[in-house]
């Protein structure tokens, strides 16, 4: 089955500075990748996602990139801000008849004042 | 607010016994999905559900079970409780059967299994 390896497991930036978190996928047939944010205590919400016929792609001040080959995806967040802190997951899933995803187990953003 | 609702809130339980979780999909969302997220497993993708039917199994264990009503709300049921099973249990709904389709997620459910 698919695998995905998220990274770093805890990542603490100050405030305005930029963040990257990666994820690594075994399975070559996943070609829908989301991103989640979940608050402490709140439900998970999408932020981004891509699709594999897609390398880039950006919503303000956050991107995410794709790299079929090399089966990575970036969640790259700019000019951080408090309120970015908590924890994000990535998934990849194999669409088509079924949902399956994968997730990775999480990054915990901190961001300093 | 997802429209996503969630019963029970906090759910306190013993080992051995059986609980049932409700979820309820926003207005027009056909597709139900179970996930369960602990400390040590993350969030782990459970089994879902599109107009009524199993589309897709995760890592569901045979002690849970789950099924989607003709009204779309969906019950996921845990017996034989174990207390590995504490978790926090989310579902999510989506308007179409894929992936294609963003998820919305509900509250959640804890579960203490003492």
């Amino acid at each position: 089955g698919e695998n995905v390896e998220q990274h770093p497991s805890t990542l603490s930036v100050q405030e305005g500075d930029s963040a990257v978190i990666k994820c690594t996928y075994s399975d070559s047939a996943s070609n829908y990748f989301p991103w989640y944010k979940q608050e402490l205590g709140k439900r998970p919400q999408l932020i981004i996602d891509i699709r594999s016929n897609v390398g880039e792609k950006k919503d303000q001040r956050i991107a995410v990139t794709l790299n079929k080959t090399a089966k990575h995806f970036s969640l790259h967040i700019t000019e951080t801000q408090p309120e970015d802190s908590a924890v994000y997951f990535c998934a990849a899933i194999t669409s088509g008849g079924s949902y399956i995803p994968t997730f990775g187990r999480g990054t915990s953003l901190i961001v300093h004042p | 607010d997802s429209g996503v609702t969630q019963t029970p809130k906090h759910l306190i339980t013993a080992t051995g016994q059986r609980v049932t979780l409700r979820c309820s999909p926003r207005s027009g969302d056909l597709s139900v999905y179970w996930y369960q997220q602990s400390l040590d497993q993350g969030l782990q993708f459970l089994i879902h559900y599109y107009n009524g039917e199993e589309r897709a199994k995760g890592n569901i264990l045979e002690r849970f079970s789950a099924q989607q009503f003709p009204d779309l709300h969906s019950e996921l049921n845990l017996s034989s409780l174990e207390l590995g099973d504490s978790a926090l249990y989310f579902c999510a709904s989506s308007v179409g059967g894929t992936s294609s389709n963003e998820q919305f997620f509900g509250p959640g459910t804890r579960l203490t299994v003492l």
